[in-house]
């Protein structure tokens, strides 16, 4: 199956500051990748559907000016978080879609953020 | 509303014991269900999954899963539990058209004692 990174693995910023996560298919190239947030406890929320060349599909409640995604590549992906705040601290995990073996979802390890 | 429901938070097996880990889901029609693992620094795995025919699943690592409509349920099972079981397990389903817009339940975390 695909093979999936995400850097950085964990990041501490201060609030206010802008984050930019990457999320990689390292063997094959996915035009379509997920974004999930997980917190604490609880289940991973869809946040966004990355479709490479075209503008992201956000889930609703989610903002689109707050959490930026470009997915200029068939192998990459990026969420940036913008003027994160204390509340944005979770954990984010991208996933994609591979079409060769029935569209299966590969997740990558996710990245924690914290914004002090 | 179409959700995944897993009743347990955390549970806590002897290594070698048996295994049985609770989803339940709400959907119009038979849904697509899937069991994943979580580890830490690891991303999510996943272990089987269900789209139909036979409503007894064999997944990865010895695990099982059975497929109960008049339950509503999707249950896990494994007969032994190994230490390296020990993680986070994800119940999640989703509407007949493949691996796309799942939701998954809350997760059930594994404690596995000597």
């Amino acid at each position: 199956g695909a093979v999936v990174s995400q850097h950085p693995s964990w990041v501490i910023c201060k609030s206010g500051t802008s984050v930019k996560i990457e999320c990689r298919s390292l063997d094959f190239q996915a035009t379509t990748m997920f974004w999930y947030r997980q917190f604490p406890k609880q289940s991973l929320m869809l946040m966004a559907t990355s479709n490479e060349g075209s503008k992201a599909t956000y889930e609703q409640g989610v903002e689109k000016d707050k959490f930026l995604i470009n997915h200029a590549s068939l192998t990459l992906s990026t969420l940036t978080v913008t003027s994160a705040h204390p509340e944005d601290s979770s954990f984010y995990i991208c996933s994609v879609i591979d079409g060769t073996t029935d569209n299966e979802q590969f997740f990558g390890p996710g990245t924690r953020l914290t914004v002090l | 509303a179409q959700s995944v429901t897993q009743p347990d938070i955390h549970i806590t097996v002897s290594e070698g014991a048996s295994l049985e880990l609770r989803c339940n889901y709400s959907y119009g029609a038979t849904p697509y269900l899937f069991w994943y693992v979580q580890s830490p620094g690891q991303g999510l795995q996943l272990l089987l999954k269900y789209f139909s025919g036979d409503t007894l699943v064999q997944g990865i690592k010895g695990f099982e899963a059975e497929f109960k409509r008049s339950q509503s349920s999707f249950n896990l099972r494994k007969p032994s539990v190994h230490w390296s079981d020990a993680a986070e397990y994800f119940c999640a389903g989703g509407p007949l058209g493949g691996y796309q817009k799942v939701t998954f339940g809350t997760g059930t975390k594994l404690q596995v004692i000597p």
